[in-house]
């Protein structure tokens, strides 16, 4: 079956514009994680969704990232004003039992 | 949530047995422990878990003494295909509030022929 994907792959943009980035779960999985991945470095925890509702959102690092999601379904990564600190790559998982299943990730060079 | 430490790297040859030991002195009754594998360019993957003893599946096995805080990350015989990044990780099992991963740097895993 399909796994988890992600969109775009890779995204090049200009300090200062506003980025989206997409996550789609595996159907059926109601939590749903973003993390981000500086180079070299583990993953850092930003979000965690269980259904539509973000009952842990401890990890984002500003007022300038959000993110939202559809149901039990799509979520999508919002930056806005990016700033070159914020190059990574961002990793989107799902899950429903102890297994989180991540997707290729995007990665996000901000210039 | 339980901090961790290990090897930030190792090297192996193909065909031996690889152990990874990982230190998590703070770790609480409820926890679990996870190990995941990263390739490059790729998000990580579940490889095992467990909670005490050992636990074995078709990848790997996992060991854990009877305190707890430590556990060793059994690869037998690898191959150049597990050259990779483990990762160990300590927290609640599904079915916590959150089941955020929190991940350290991970021990880098060379396999050479």
């Amino acid at each position: 079956g399909a796994g988890v994907s992600q969109s775009p792959s890779n995204k090049v943009t200009e300090k200062g514009k506003d980025v989206e980035l997409r996550c789609d779960p595996i159907s059926g999985h109601t939590a749903l994680y973003w993390y981000r991945q500086r180079l070299g470095q583990g993953l850092e925890f930003l979000i965690y969704f269980q259904g539509n509702s973000a009952p842990d959102k401890s990890g984002l690092p500003s007022d300038r990232f959000s993110a939202e999601r559809t149901g039990e379904s799509v979520s999508t990564l919002t930056i806005q004003r990016t700033q070159q600190e914020d190059s990574a790559v961002y990793l989107c998982a799902s899950s429903s039992t102890n297994e989180q299943y991540f997707g290729p990730g995007t990665r996000l060079t901000v210039t | 949530l339980a901090k961790t430490t290990q090897p930030i790297s190792m090297d192996s040859y193909e065909g031996q047995e690889v152990n990874i030991t990982c230190s998590h002195n703070n770790i609480a009754t409820n926890d679990y422990i996870t190990w995941y594998q990263q390739f490059p360019s790729q998000g990580p993957r579940f490889i095992i878990q467990g909670y005490k003893t050992k636990v074995t599946n078709e990848v790997a096995s996992l060991f854990i003494p009877a305190d707890r805080k430590s556990s060793t990350l059994s690869l037998p015989r690898v191959s150049l295909s597990d050259t990779a990044v483990y990762y160990c990780l300590v927290g609640v099992r599904y079915g916590g509030a959150t089941n955020k991963l929190i991940f350290g740097t991970g021990t880098l895993l060379a396999v050479q022929p």
